[in-house]
């Protein structure tokens, strides 16, 4: 257990749904970041907030929408995903400077 | 554009082995390189090195940065099977933020037989 937790671990979607993945870290960090990991590439970095704010947006396309209420949880909003679009998304909290910890993460197909 | 290359990409080897896994870089803003080792899903971390030279130990593992030649080393002395995984050698940007961005190498699968 990292202090970083995702909901749902596993999530198998149309193209035309909508649904939100989440996280939630309990180690006091104030950055968080949304990662995709897709078979045979790198880890790519989508969003990052700090302090409740986006600062990081990686050209990701508008059918993937990011919210962070509080510094604690982080929220993917889906909707009219792609099959492209399947891999596993992690999330990750981290402090200033520090390594980030890293959530199970969910494992997305979009038939 | 910051580019992280990591080798090889897939290492079989037999228990009480012992292998190097290497990570080259090339940043524009250098902080830190970090070693994770991903098993299931999370990744979990390893080492964060900021200066050339010293080596960081954890129990069997190893790991040293060189920032001359840009390249870091992982070091797993006597396998064992619970060391299969992927390991991921990230870089991170200072990029004028606080947090610093990460980029990722494509990571180097390792595994171990009995």
């Amino acid at each position: 257990e990292t202090g970083v937790t995702q909901t749902p671990r596993h999530l198998v979607m149309g193209m035309t749904n909508k649904k939100s993945l989440k996280c939630e870290q309990h180690l006091g960090h104030n950055a968080m970041y949304w990662y995709k990991q897709s078979a045979k590439k790198p880890l790519e970095l989508m969003f990052v907030y700090s302090l409740e704010e986006r600062v990081e947006n990686n050209s990701v396309p508008s059918r993937f929408s990011p919210e962070c209420p509080n510094s604690s949880h982080l929220f993917l909003h889906l909707h009219t995903l792609q099959p492209e679009d399947s891999a596993l998304y992690l999330c990750a909290s981290s402090l200033p400077g520090s390594e980030q910890f890293f959530g199970p993460g969910t494992r997305l197909t979009v038939l | 554009e910051d580019k992280v290359v990591q080798s090889p990409l897939s290492l079989v080897v037999h228990e009480g082995d012992t292998v190097t896994l290497n990570c080259s870089y090339e940043v524009t803003n250098f902080r830190s390189l970090l070693w994770y080792k991903q098993e299931k899903k999370a990744p979990t971390f390893l080492f964060m090195l900021t200066s050339s030279g010293i080596e960081k130990k954890s129990g069997r593992l190893s790991s040293i940065l060189d920032k001359k030649e840009l390249f870091s080393i992982l070091n797993i002395t006597a396998t064992q099977t619970g060391d299969s995984a992927v390991y991921l050698c990230a870089e991170r940007n200072a990029g004028g933020t606080s947090y610093g961005k990460l980029t990722f190498g494509q990571g180097t699968i390792l595994t171990v037989h009995p």
